[in-house]
């Protein structure tokens, strides 16, 4: 079955410079990729997503980019704030059925 | 308002006693699935229901049940908890399976003694 892998697990970055997280994948037919931001004590919501047919979308600060022959993808969030200290989770789904979240990441931003 | 409920949001229980968490969403959609949060293991796939009648099983799904007889509705049953089934739930749905954005519900944190 599709298993994701995240790194790196921690980050931790002084406000105003980027963040990067990056993801692997290992089923060559996932097609759909979403990353979901959880704050402390609170439901995952969802950020951004990106679809294989695609190599790159940006919403503001946020980015995603796609790597299918490499079987990889990444978050990029510039100019980071406070209030984006969070746990980030990217996933990947297969035939739109099963869902394979990776372990997380917990971004610090420190003021 | 749209949103996913689920209830209870917290359970302390005993070992072997039967339990049931309900999951609820009021924006009628197809999908629904049911995930288990456990520290650095991330969001694990439990049950997942394509529609009404229509279930699957995710990554974990052993010790639990679900059933989908309406639409809006997708219960979590624990036959016989287990120690090993503390966790944090989550029930999401989302309006055409996973290739779309999943709406969360709040959580329920339950405890296995």
């Amino acid at each position: 079955g599709e298993n994701v892998e995240q790194h790196p697990s921690t980050l931790s970055v002084q406000e105003g410079d980027s963040a990067v997280i990056k993801c692997t994948y290992s089923d060559s037919a996932s097609n759909y990729f979403p990353w979901y931001k959880q704050e402390l004590g609170k439901r995952p919501q969802l950020i951004i997503d990106i679809r294989s047919n695609v190599g790159e979308k940006k919403d503001q600060r946020i980015a995603v980019t796609l790597n299918k022959t490499a079987k990889h993808f990444s978050l990029h969030i510039t100019e980071t704030q406070p209030e984006d200290s969070a746990v980030y989770f990217c996933a990947a789904s297969v035939y739109g059925n099963k869902l394979v979240f990776g372990a997380g990441t917990i971004l610090r931003v420190k003021s | 308002e749209a949103q996913v409920t689920q209830n209870p949001r917290y359970l302390i229980t005993v070992t072997g006693k039967k339990l049931t968490v309900t999951c609820s969403q009021n924006m009628n959609h197809e999908y629904m699935s049911w995930y288990r949060q456990d520290p650095g293991l991330g969001l694990r796939q439990i049950y997942y229901s394509m529609n009404v009648e229509v279930t699957d099983k995710g990554d974990v799904p052993e010790g639990y049940k679900v059933s989908r007889k309406e639409k809006r509705n997708f219960p979590l049953i624990l036959e016989s908890p287990s120690p090993n089934q503390t966790s944090l739930y989550f029930c999401a749905s989302s309006p055409l399976a996973t290739r779309d954005e999943q709406y969360f519900g709040p959580g329920t944190r339950l405890t296995v003694t």
